[in-house]
């Protein structure tokens, strides 16, 4: 099945900066990527997602690119600000399986 | 606009009980997801359903069970609670037949005493 990894596991970053969360897949047949913003208590809320023939997306201050090639990808937040703070969980899914397999997550803190 | 609606928002249980959690998808989506979440973990895939058949099974206990009804809603029982169910279990949906994403719900804390 598939595997998902995510690095780093914690992340600080002074407001303003920019944060960079990676994730690895193993798969070759997933296809599809989205990330997952998701506060202490609350449900994962989708924040942007990038399909298999898509080499990057960008939605204002978050951005997703893919490496088909190596199976990684990753989530790019500019402009940070304290309310970015969150846990933040990549995913992998092969449409026509649907099954979400997680990364274990990356706990963002702004610092103000 | 509308969301996923998960009930209960909370659930005090003890072992060996049972407890029954339901999720009401999006309007016009077809598929439904059960995740559970322990504490500082990942969600985890348990089952879906698309058109009211079971599409894929994950780590889901065979002390659980779940099913889809014809109004799309889906209801996930739990048996013989132990210690470890203690969660969130989430519910998503999303529309297969348009390739869209799957939406959670606000979940269910579940508390084993």
């Amino acid at each position: 099945g598939e595997n998902v990894e995510q690095h780093p596991s914690t992340l600080s970053v002074q407001e303003g900066d920019s944060a960079v969360i990676k994730c690895t897949y193993s798969d070759s047949a997933s296809n599809y990527f989205p990330w997952y913003k998701q506060e202490l208590g609350k449900r994962p809320q989708l924040i942007i997602d990038i399909r298999s023939n898509v080499g990057e997306k960008k939605d204002q201050r978050i951005a997703v690119t893919l490496n088909k090639t190596a199976k990684h990808f990753s989530l790019h937040i500019t402009e940070t600000q304290p309310e970015d703070s969150a846990v933040y969980f990549c995913a992998a899914e092969y449409f026509g399986n649907e099954k979400l397999t997680f990364g274990t997550g990356t706990r963002l803190t702004i610092i103000p | 606009a509308a969301g996923v609606i998960q009930s209960p928002r909370h659930l005090i249980k003890e072992k060996r009980e049972t407890a029954t959690l339901k999720c009401y998808p999006i309007p016009r989506h077809d598929t439904v997801y059960w995740y559970q979440q322990g504490p500082g973990q990942d969600p985890q895939f348990l089952i879906s359903f698309y058109e009211k058949m079971q599409s894929d099974k994950g780590s889901i206990p065979d002390r659980f069970s779940a099913q889809q009804f014809s109004d799309y809603h889906s209801e996930l029982n739990m048996s013989s609670l132990e210690l470890g169910d203690s969660a969130l279990y989430f519910c998503a949906s999303s529309r297969r037949t348009g390739g869209q994403p799957q939406h959670f719900g606000d979940g269910t804390r579940l508390s084993i005493l």
